[in-house]
């Protein structure tokens, strides 16, 4: 089973939009991340926000999390054709282990 | 060293064949991880080691699947008697562990795709 569930699961914008999406949790967690994965490739880390933390910047990505909801959000500003991908959230307790998402799929249209 | 680097790229397989494959990780890293992933789904974890002892199976590791990772360098996950359900991207992440509260995020290879014919 799969820990996070991301909210949508498809999105479609164009150049120059902003999209976001949405990860909800269950169980009390150590940290959240968000990895992009193009298709049929593997995934890339994206960025990482620890439980204590609300919120987190990485060039045009936002991060936030609400622990109290188990929530986060991904917001990618000023979206490029080359942002389309899927993307997870996964979240890690102790040790390291993270447990994914099923993903947004993410089509950004010139 | 540019990346965690997995061989095949590509597998085909009749089914109740038995495959290898293998998974060389970022070298500094001490930690590495197997997942499984389906169309679209997110990667389900299989197994992780800490260097070259395997601390952690997932359920959905049966008994035809084993993982190991000698020296603790590259990993091989070797799946026998191959079923069609098999049939998946298997994927390899390493990450560096600093104890047991440190978070870092993984580095993942390109997979290995699998098909059970």
């Amino acid at each position: 089973s799969q820990q996070g569930e991301e909210d949508p699961q498809a999105l479609s914008i164009q150049e120059g939009e902003n999209a976001t999406m949405n990860c909800s949790y269950k169980t009390s967690i150590n940290n959240l991340q968000w990895y992009r994965q193009n298709s049929g490739r593997g995934l890339v880390h994206l960025i990482l926000i620890r439980s204590n933390e609300r919120e987190k910047h990485s060039g045009r990505l936002r991060v936030t999390l609400d622990t109290s909801k188990k929530s986060s959000s991904l917001l990618i500003t000023a979206s490029r054709a080359a942002d389309t991908a899927s993307y997870f959230c996964a979240t890690g307790g102790s040790w390291g282990k993270l447990q994914f998402g099923a993903g947004t799929q993410v089509v950004v249209t010139p | 060293d540019t990346g965690v680097s997995q061989n095949p790229r590509h597998k085909i397989t009749k089914r109740g064949q038995n495959v290898t494959f293998r998974c060389d990780p970022i070298s500094e890293h001490n930690r590495l991880y197997w997942y499984r992933q389906t169309l679209g789904q997110g990667p389900e974890f299989l197994t992780y080691f800490q260097n070259e002892a395997q601390l952690e199976k997932s359920r959905l590791l049966s008994d035809r699947f084993s993982a190991e990772r000698p020296k603790g360098s590259f990993s091989t996950l070797e799946i026998q008697r191959t079923e069609q359900g098999d049939s998946a991207m298997y994927l390899c992440a390493s990450t560096v562990s600093g104890g047991r509260n440190s978070i870092y995020g993984y580095t993942f290879g390109s997979g290995t795709r699998l098909t059970v014919v």
